[in-house]
């Protein structure tokens, strides 16, 4: 079993929809986790971490499920920028400072 | 903001050359990884290092190897390439459990 997965989509929604990804992750003592962004043929970049609480920075929504072992990110009123690969990103509890990366979910947001 | 910096966007080898990649990092952290990214496989990590001279391997660090002699600088290298290792390479840097930042990314062709 793969430490992160992800759906690698494509998720194709049409602009101004919701559009919801989830990610699971195998290592129960996981302790950071973040959403990466990542533009065609550019490097990822932080999209938001994720707090136990939940966390919400404009149109995107960020949770954790410690029970279930996932991750989700909410995008509202999604806009042609939103288009890019989303990456699932967790700090599980091995080695040093080690983040394993998801292979990333797919999405394009069409006019 | 955090600025990593990669030597090279493109870069194009040929088979058996030893090649250098660099990375520079100004925020003092004392962590840095190597990771290459490649289609449908996501991000894969070669190598990383925790402090200065020090080094781990990471998931994938056949025919690579990497050297750490001052904090803000890592390097990888290719010790005698191969047209496998034609890829995307980006270096990231972090400190402790804060979100990892990355490099722009070296486009690296072997010949």
């Amino acid at each position: 079993r793969k430490e992160v997965e992800q759906d690698p989509g494509p998720f194709n929604v049409p602009e101004g929809a919701t559009v919801a990804f989830n990610c699971t992750y195998s290592n129960s003592a996981s302790q950071s986790f973040f959403w990466y962004r990542q533009d065609c043929r550019k490097e990822p970049k932080l999209l938001m971490s994720v707090y136990s609480s939940g966390n919400e920075d404009g149109r995107f929504t960020a949770q954790l499920n410690r029970a279930s072992q996932y991750i989700s990110l909410l995008i509202r009123d999604s806009k042609l920028s939103d288009s890019a690969t989303y990456l699932c990103v967790v700090n599980t509890n091995q080695g040093a400072q080690k983040l394993v990366f998801g292979q990333g979910t797919r999405l394009t947001i069409n006019p | 903001d955090v600025k990593v910096t990669q030597s090279s966007r493109y870069l194009v080898k040929r088979t058996g050359e030893k090649v250098f990649l660099e990375c520079v990092q100004d925020m003092d952290h004392e962590n840095m990884f190597w990771y290459r990214q490649d289609p449908g496989l996501g991000l894969r990590l070669i190598y990383f290092s925790y402090d200065v001279k020090m080094k781990e391997k990471g998931d994938i660090p056949e025919g690579y190897s990497v050297s750490r002699e001052k904090k803000e600088r890592f390097s990888l290298i290719l010790e005698s390439a191969s047209t496998n290792q034609t890829s995307m390479y980006l270096c990231a840097s972090r400190f402790a459990r804060q979100p990892q930042h990355f490099g722009d990314g070296t486009r690296l062709s072997i010949l």
